[in-house]
């Protein structure tokens, strides 16, 4: 089955404790994205990324790294996360780009939560 | 810059109602716009599209949208609510070929 899968699904950590939320696709997508929504605000991008080794801030990096080493896998790292930090997060592909012909498809989601 | 507006962040309908969720958008290039929907404890999926041609656009579970250039909006639309249409629906501008931009969201109720 065509999936994105992210992992954890739900996340409470501590201020400063380093983390990491997993995202594996198995459509062979070039473009993955990191999105955080909170309420009221809809869904803002973090960061994405083209391809392999390619990745670009969206419009709400700070406080977040990505790296694509393999098609497949993009990981969020939050190296100090702060309680602003919390909210829900989403990975998603696509085949190349946001085009016309390359819907995103989305994963179920993390929520993480900062104390 | 692209932005888009979604009035209204709830809105409640009686199942067999008509579903109305509005959306306006700001483009400096023709827009290509999106209607996503997230159902409780998913991610979005892609309800459908507008790129070029058509201005009425038709996508799954009996939606469909309209392109009006002139009224810069991209209103969602539905003739009869059914209970499983409940969820939280995003409209979305196309930025650059890398990026969306999505609107705030509009979370439909549908009353028994």
């Amino acid at each position: 089955e065509a999936q994105v899968t992210q992992n954890p699904r739900y996340l409470i950590t501590v201020t400063g404790k380093k983390l990491t939320v997993t995202c594996s696709q198995n459509m062979n997508h070039e473009y993955m994205s990191w999105y955080r929504q909170d309420p009221g605000l809809g869904l803002r991008q973090i960061y994405y990324s083209m391809n392999v080794e390619v990745t670009d801030k969206g419009d709400v990096p700070e406080g977040y790294k990505v790296s694509r080493k393999e098609k497949r896998n993009f990981p969020l790292i939050l190296e100090s996360p702060s309680p602003n930090q919390t909210s829900l997060y989403f990975c998603a592909s696509s085949l190349s780009g946001q085009g016309m012909n390359s819907p995103l498809h989305f994963g179920n989601g993390t929520r993480l939560t900062v104390t | 810059a692209q932005s888009v507006t979604q009035l209204g962040s709830h809105v409640s309908v009686s199942e067999g109602a008509l579903v109305l969720l509005r959306c306006n958008y700001s483009s400096s290039v023709p827009p290509y716009l999106f209607w996503y929907v997230q159902y409780p404890n998913q991610g979005l999926q892609l309800l459908l599209k507008y790129t070029t041609g058509a201005t009425l656009v038709k996508g799954i579970n009996g939606f469909e949208a309209e392109f009006k250039k002139s009224e810069t909006s991209f209103h969602l639309t539905k003739p009869s609510a059914h209970m499983s249409d409940a969820a939280e629906y995003f409209c979305a501008v196309k930025h650059s070929s890398y990026k969306l931009i999505f609107g705030s969201g509009t979370r439909l109720l549908v009353r028994p």
